[in-house]
């Protein structure tokens, strides 16, 4: 079974500061794509970042950037300064690549930036 | 603007009634999907689409209908055999297998009456 793991169910910082959030997931599969996507309270998804299996670099994306292990499976996303309006639930997901595109997310870490 | 649209935003179901959430796409997506999502968990697949007059089931699709007739429209039907329907429903849609990213709806939240 494919699954994504996110051991953080909740996580504060202070605003400014730099926060990285939790990621694991288990496949077989050897292409696929990863990705962060955040929550806020009004429930829109909206995508962070994304990282493709096959790239070694990790992808930045402006304050956020992630440290892809592809041998460990693990997929981080740090954020940097961070700000207020980053408060929100984040969830990882993963999709095996020629599946559809469907997507398997984890159980979300919920992220609250303090002032 | 392109994007997806989902209603209605708010929905209650009486004992034994169907409903159909609508989800209605001007990105030119082949791709469309609907997910789950409850209460401090994640987002689970019900149903996919790669393409017109075709769709799979995906984790949960027991209790749940889609049809698609047309590239732009995927509505899901909870039927009366889903005994737990309360959720946030999102609907999204893609132009790849994966590669590119899905772009959600805002959502409706299903209630029971």
């Amino acid at each position: 079974a494919q699954t994504v793991t996110q051991s953080q169910p909740e996580m504060s910082v202070q605003e400014a500061e730099t926060v990285t959030l939790s990621c694991t997931y288990d496949t077989s599969e050897s292409n696929y794509y990863l990705f962060w996507y955040k929550q806020p309270p009004s429930r829109q998804m909206i995508l962070v970042i994304r990282q493709e299996a096959y790239k070694q670099q990790n992808a930045t994306e402006n304050r956020f950037s992630v440290n892809f292990q592809k041998a460990a499976k693990s997929f981080s996303l740090k954020i940097s300064d961070s700000q207020l309006g980053d408060t929100a639930m984040y969830f990882c997901a993963f999709t095996p690549y020629n599946q559809g595109g469907k997507l398997i997310f984890g159980q979300g870490t919920e992220l609250s930036v303090k002032p | 603007d392109g994007g997806i649209t989902q209603s209605p935003k708010y929905l209650f179901r009486k004992e034994g009634q169907n409903v159909t959430l609508s989800c209605e796409q001007n990105l030119n997506h082949d791709a469309m999907y609907w997910y789950r999502q409850d209460p401090g968990q994640g987002l689970r697949l019900i149903y996919y689409s790669q393409i017109v007059n075709d769709f799979q089931k995906g984790d949960i699709a027991e209790g749940y209908s889609v049809s698609r007739e047309k590239k732009e429209s995927f509505p899901l039907t909870v039927t009366s055999a889903q005994k737990n329907p309360t959720a946030f429903y999102l609907c999204a849609s893609s132009s790849g297998q994966g590669r590119q990213p899905q772009h959600f709806g805002d959502g409706t939240r299903l209630s029971i009456l």
